[in-house]
């Protein structure tokens, strides 16, 4: 069982919209959490890394939020453009180092 | 400075062969780590290799291995290759500092396609 589920699977939104995906993770112990964007053909792409102790960090129109306690994170996309249109990947770090990652949000930006 | 770099970026085995792929990172990092990435399971890690020594490992067959060279360079091979084992296969680098390991940002390469027929 994938000890990182995201929901929802995919979904549609238009531009200019803001969406916001989840991430549920029960690996322990933790280290960190990261959001990774990635484009179709592509690896993926660094958006944010969280420890334990940090809430929110954003990164230009991305906001990832952590609540430790619940064991889940948010990415909030403000603005959508369709550059957008990716698949975005949680994933998080035991304290060993070793990465365990979720199937993904597959995000689609209309005009 | 260049990015991780991976090759073949395509290859078309059949069951039963082996394949070798290919990974060097940015330059000045030490830490390669490859991972599996299918459709229906998502990203899977393999392993990860800093200054020529595997460091941590994933729960995979020991159909598959990999290696380090003293350039950080990094292979991954998988013997015996079986039709499950299509996937995009990615490596990461990062700088691996001892420390602070498990915060070390990673940078992906474009993958290489494996496709068994």
């Amino acid at each position: 069982k994938n000890q990182v589920e995201q929901s929802p699977q995919s979904l549609i939104i238009l531009e200019g919209k803001n969406c916001t995906l989840q991430c549920n993770y029960t690996v322990s112990p933790f280290s960190n959490l990261r959001w990774y964007k990635q484009d179709t053909g592509r690896g993926p792409v660094s958006l944010t890394i969280m420890t334990f102790s940090e809430n929110t960090k954003s990164n230009g129109r991305y906001t990832a939020t952590l609540d430790a306690d619940t064991k889940q994170s948010s990415l909030h996309i403000t603005a959508s453009q369709l550059s957008d249109s990716a698949s975005y990947i949680c994933g998080q770090a035991d304290s060993w180092g070793k990465l365990q990652f979720g199937a993904g949000t597959q995000v689609v930006v209309t005009p | 400075k260049a990015g991780v770099t991976q090759t073949p970026r395509y290859l078309i085995k059949t069951r039963g062969q082996q394949v070798t792929l290919s990974c060097s990172p940015i330059s000045g990092h030490r830490s390669v780590s490859w991972y599996q990435q299918t459709p229906g399971q998502g990203l899977q890690f393999l392993f990860e290799y800093f200054s020529e020594t595997q460091r941590n490992k994933g729960n995979f067959p020991g159909r598959f291995s990999g290696r380090q060279f003293s350039n950080s360079r990094s292979e991954m091979n998988v013997s015996t290759l079986e039709l499950g084992d299509s996937a995009l296969y990615l490596c990461a680098s990062s700088l691996g500092l001892a420390g602070g390991r498990v915060y070390n940002e990673q940078f992906f390469g474009p993958g290489t396609r494996l496709t068994v027929l």
